[in-house]
């Protein structure tokens, strides 16, 4: 079975850092673009950026550019998505997605969600 | 970046009923609309992509249309599993860039 399963759920302090992971199995995790998509509380969907584990060719929105670090070891077929320093904005619940190609293909695969709380 | 509008927001519907929910861009797309559901506490699902193709697993009552702007879901004879929020997303261009969701309630 093709599944992306994302670590869980995290409180945090503002100011403080943070990475979350998603691994895949059941395909060939470096040949798939892996992408990251935000859905604040209440809200809709926002995609952050997307990376592709074969060669770590990363691209992000310039919504996203600077905020966030998009990583992956392809050794373990993980990807990762990063802040060195939250901010009470930051709560939501992050998926990652799996795409054949960065532009034109659905997000075919979704991870179960990180839930990011960031609170004093 | 591309803005995608979805109408209605929400509706209330039957089981048994046919649904029909709009999706529009600001610019031309082509054929790169994908749809999605999602149900409360859960990741969002594939349904279509490529405006009209069926993904996989999905039920054959739920068809999709359009190219350009303008792009429809249709669910036919809506089932007790469906209700929940349907989502628009364009994938033409970068950023791909999500419409604001419509809700299907139980009437």
């Amino acid at each position: 079975e093709v599944q992306l399963v994302q670590s869980g759920a995290e409180v945090k302090k503002p100011g403080e850092s943070l990475k979350i992971s998603c691994k895949g199995s059941g395909y060939s995790f470096p040949n798939y673009w892996i992408g990251w998509v935000r859905q604040m509380p209440g809200k809709g969907l926002e995609w952050m950026g997307i990376i592709y584990p074969g060669d770590s060719d990363t691209r992000y929105s310039p919504s996203f550019q600077g905020q966030v670090t998009i990583s992956a070891d392809k050794s373990i077929s993980t990807a990762y998505l990063q802040w060195s320093s939250l901010k009470a904005s930051d709560t939501a619940i992050y998926y990652c997605t799996r795409q054949t190609r960065p532009r034109w293909d659905a997000m075919d695969v979704w991870g179960q969600g990180t839930t990011v709380t960031v609170s004093s | 970046d591309i803005q995608m509008t979805q109408s209605p927001s929400s509706l209330s519907a039957s089981v048994g009923d046919r649904v029909t929910i709009t999706c529009r861009a600001n610019q031309s797309i082509t054929i790169y609309l994908n749809w999605y559901q999602q149900k409360p506490g859960k990741a969002p699902k594939l349904l279509i992509y490529a405006a009209s193709s069926l993904q996989s697993g999905v039920p054959s009552r739920f068809s999709g249309g359009g190219s350009g702007t303008d792009f429809t879901l249709t669910i036919n004879s809506l089932q007790a599993e469906d209700f929940a929020t349907y989502c628009c997303q364009q994938s033409y261009s970068t950023p791909p860039t999500f419409g604001g969701g419509t809700k299907v309630e139980i009437k």
